[in-house]
């Protein structure tokens, strides 16, 4: 079976510093790895996808995300955020082998400070 | 390109009530899903369609909840009789066969009972 841990609830910080959102992942299969934002009352958008090749993936807004084999981990990081940031981010997986049935984290809620 | 449409946005029932939503894919995307979303939780498959066909409902509460989808296109859930735990955002996706490109939430529908 798949699971995703997002090992942060709740992430406050101020405007223009760094942020990581963590995220670990079990699995007897190999997987694919997401990270999605969703903004209130608005469905689920893609920020980034590791489906192969390079481990570092960078995706919009400024976003990207490290995939660890070793540590079963994809954490997403940017550089400098931006009150628009402010949001709950979603990590989730797939089987690489069949479904693309989405197994996600509980999430992290974002809040950017001015 | 127009994306995945969901209606009502909203809806509020007494529990015990009946309660039906609606889904129109991508155009040509084969594959529909739809997820439930609790608050605080990420969101949890409940059933998955190929065409008109059923791949995946293990996780769907069979004894309320109904799902169709008659032509391969749009589908429809429905939950009957609504109970208060039954409270969520229920997103709907669609996607190309076995292909993660253009995997696309809709916005939801958020159901309260009470």
């Amino acid at each position: 079976a798949q699971s995703v841990t997002q090992l942060d609830s709740q992430v406050p910080v101020f405007e223009e510093a760094p942020v990581e959102l963590r995220c670990n992942y079990s699995s007897s299969v190999s997987v694919y790895l997401f990270w999605y934002v969703q903004y209130p009352n608005q469905g689920l958008q893609l920020l980034l996808k590791y489906l192969s090749g390079s481990t570092l993936v960078k995706g919009i807004n400024g976003f990207e995300a490290e995939f660890n084999k070793s540590q079963t981990s994809f954490h997403l990081r940017k550089p400098s955020v931006h009150i628009s940031d402010t949001a709950e981010y979603f990590c989730a997986v797939t089987k690489t082998n069949t479904g693309n049935q989405f197994y996600f984290g509980t999430g992290t809620s974002l809040t950017v400070i001015p | 390109e127009a994306g995945v449409a969901q209606s009502p946005r909203y809806k509020i029932i007494e529990k015990r009530q009946s309660v039906a939503f609606w889904c129109n894919p991508i155009s040509g995307h084969a594959t529909l899903y739809w997820y439930q979303q609790i608050l605080g939780q990420g969101p949890k498959l409940l059933i998955q369609f190929q065409n008109n066909g059923v791949v995946d409902d293990s996780q769907l509460p069979k004894d309320r909840f109904s799902a169709e989808r008659l032509k391969g296109v749009d589908s429809t859930l429905k939950i009957q009789p609504a109970k208060l735990e039954d409270s969520a955002v229920y997103l709907c996706a669609s996607s190309e066969i076995r292909s993660l490109r253009a995997y696309t939430f809709g916005s939801g529908t958020r159901l309260t009972v009470v």
